[in-house]
This record gives C-alpha cells, structure tokens and sequence, in this order.
C-alpha cells in the first residue's frame, strides 16, 4: 500500500527566504505527483503536476522536483511571502493511469512565512 | 458562475438520519470524485466516477452511497449518519484520466454529527 509522508508537519521561516517542503512515497511505480496548496477553510488548488517520466515543473517562484527510484519530490519556494501561508499537500497517483484515479495524499506541512 | 460547487456548506445532523452532500460542476468533466479530510488521516477517497453511471469504490467506502445519472452532478449519501462521519467532505473533479490532467477541488462541506 502507498503510503505517502510530509515533513516537517509545520514550518515557520521569515519573509523572503527561500524554502523546500518534503514528499517521500513507499512506492516508486507512480503515475505522477500534484503538490497543492489549501487555505483555511477552503479546498485544494492544484500547483504543479510531475509525470512520472519528468524531473522537474516550475510555475513562478514555485519548483517542483521528483526522483522517483528514491521515492522522493520537494517543493522549493523562492523569496516566500506572506501570502504563501497555507498547507501544502503532494499527492501521489499510482502507475498505470487510465483508469487508476485513487490518489494517495501525505498530510501535508503547514507553511508560515512571517512578515 | 462557472466551476465546482459543494453545498451545504456547513451541515449538522443527528446520528441516524440520512444526509445527502450535493457537488456540481460546469465544466462536463469525466471524472468526479469524493474525498474525506479528517486530522490525523489526510485526506482519503471514498467515491469516484468516471462517467455517467460508472462509480467505483475508494479507500473508505462504507457507509456512504453515491449515484452519478448526470455527468454535472455526483451527489454523495450517508444513509445513517454515524459520528466517525463528522468530517470535512471534498468533491473534486477531473476532465480525463490523463497523463497531465489536474485535479480541481470544491470548497468542501463541514458535516457534524452530533
């Protein structure tokens, strides 16, 4: 069974500095990886998607990076603010794709950027 | 206005009754789905479809019941409410199964049981 872990569970860092959130997964024969971001109260948005077949997506100051034999991605953030405080979850879809649409999701870390 | 939507927003029944969760969406996506977020679990499928009239069963599927006979809408039913089904339900929606596809979440209902 996938199991799919997030560390740390909660980080704090000042504005401005640059910052990688951890995803590590039990099973490397994955479809691809969405990291999200969820605000209180709100649902997921989707931030980056990486196929299996990729190592790297990036979207703004957002970097996204999967070694997936090592069963690992990171999120980096470049020059946080404070509008980057929220939860950011990966998740994980298993090899195969077509119709094996049963994600497995890590429990996410808790961003704080202080201002 | 365009996009997914899941109401009730919030909702608190009883233990028993029957409670049904409503999601639509605008965009004809193939594929929509349920979620459950409780602390210290994450999140975790209950539900999902592929089209209209094709569901199939996630991680935890018991005790609810979902019906899909239009593709904008995927309603999901508790049939007796129990309190390990108060939670924070997700409704989430895909237009294929595909390589790139992302996934595009609703704003969730918090359901209490009391």
């Amino acid at each position: 069974k996938q199991e799919v872990t997030q560390i740390p569970a909660a980080l704090s860092v000042p504005e401005g500095e640059n910052l990688v959130l951890n995803c590590s997964f039990t099973d490397s024969a994955i479809y691809n990886l969405q990291w999200f971001r969820q605000d209180p109260g709100k649902g997921l948005t989707s931030l980056l998607l990486i196929q299996s077949s990729q190592r790297e997506q990036t979207s703004g100051r957002l970097n996204a990076s999967l070694d997936k034999s090592s069963g690992r991605s990171t999120l980096y953030i470049a020059a946080s603010q404070p509008g980057d405080s929220a939860t950011y979850l990966c998740a994980v879809r298993p090899g195969g794709g077509g119709s094996n649409y049963k994600l497995t999701f890590g429990k996410g870390t808790l961003l704080t950027v202080n201002p | 206005d365009a996009g997914i939507t899941q109401s009730p927003r919030y909702k608190i029944t009883e233990t028993g009754r029957q409670v049904t969760l409503m999601c639509h969406q605008t965009w004809s996506h193939s594929y929509m789905f349920w979620y459950r977020q409780d602390l210290g679990h994450g999140l975790r499928l209950i539900y999902y479809s592929a089209a209209a009239d094709i569901t199939d069963k996630g991680e935890v599927p018991d005790g609810y019941v979902v019906s899909r006979s239009k593709t904008e809408n995927f309603p999901l039913t508790l049939e007796s409410a129990t309190r390990s089904q108060t939670s924070v339900y997700f409704c989430a929606s895909s237009e294929s199964a595909g390589w790139g596809e992302k996934l595009i979440f609703g704003s969730g209902t918090q359901l209490s049981v009391l």
